[in-house]
């Protein structure tokens, strides 16, 4: 099955800095590749996805890169806020194979 | 749009007692799925539903664990005799399709077993 490796597992910045977070994955047929954010006590909540024809998307203050070659993509951050602080979630999947698998998680701090 | 539902939000048992989980997807999503969440961890997907039918269930410990989806709608997750490590997180969650779009989450039912 997928393997999907995130770092770093916890990032602090101060606020009004980039944050980057990146993910890395094992299966070349993997095609979809969404981050979601959760907040504590609630369930993930999707803020950007990547498919694999695209290599880059930008909404706002929040940008993924992917790069299917080194199978890695990576979420930036830019200007961030406190209410940024959260646990985000890589994750990849593909249409043929009906599997979804989540990375590790990283717990971001924004600094006031 | 009313979101995914889930109940209980927290249950307490002890080990080898059986747990049952409900979900209530978005109205017209075909596709639903439950999670595992364990503490710092990811969330590990346990089995996935197209309307009535199972699409995967091949990360589902199926010694204990059972999931249905009766009419295509609701959904019950149970854990029969639970262990020390099924506490967690049980997530629901729903698409219109499948995996390859948007999944609206619940906010997890938080399982710790004694």
């Amino acid at each position: 099955g997928e393997n999907v490796e995130q770092h770093p597992s916890t990032l602090s910045v101060q606020e009004g800095d980039s944050a980057v977070i990146k993910c890395t994955y094992s299966d070349s047929a993997s095609n979809y590749f969404p981050w979601y954010k959760q907040e504590l006590g609630k369930g993930p909540q999707l803020i950007i996805d990547i498919r694999s024809n695209v290599g880059e998307k930008k909404d706002q203050r929040i940008a993924v890169t992917l790069n299917k070659t080194a199978k890695h993509f990576s979420l930036h951050i830019t200007e961030t806020q406190p209410e940024d602080s959260a646990v985000y979630f890589c994750a990849a999947s593909s249409i043929t194979g009906n599997q979804f698998y989540f990375g590790t998680g990283t717990s971001l701090t924004v600094i006031p | 749009e009313a979101g995914v539902a889930q109940s209980p939000r927290y249950k307490i048992i002890e080990k080898r007692q059986s747990v049952a989980f409900w979900c209530n997807p978005i109205s017209g999503h075909a596709t639903l799925y439950w999670y595992q969440q364990i503490l710092g961890q990811g969330p590990k997907l346990l089995i996935q539903f197209q309307n009535n039918g199972v699409v995967d269930d091949s990360q589902l410990p199926k010694d204990r664990f059972s999931a249905e989806r009766l009419k295509g709608v609701d959904s019950t997750l149970k854990i029969q005799p639970a262990k020390l490590e099924d506490s967690a997180v049980y997530l629901c969650a729903s698409s219109f399709l499948g995996v390859w779009e948007t999944q609206y989450f619940g906010p997890g039912t938080r399982l710790l077993v004694l």
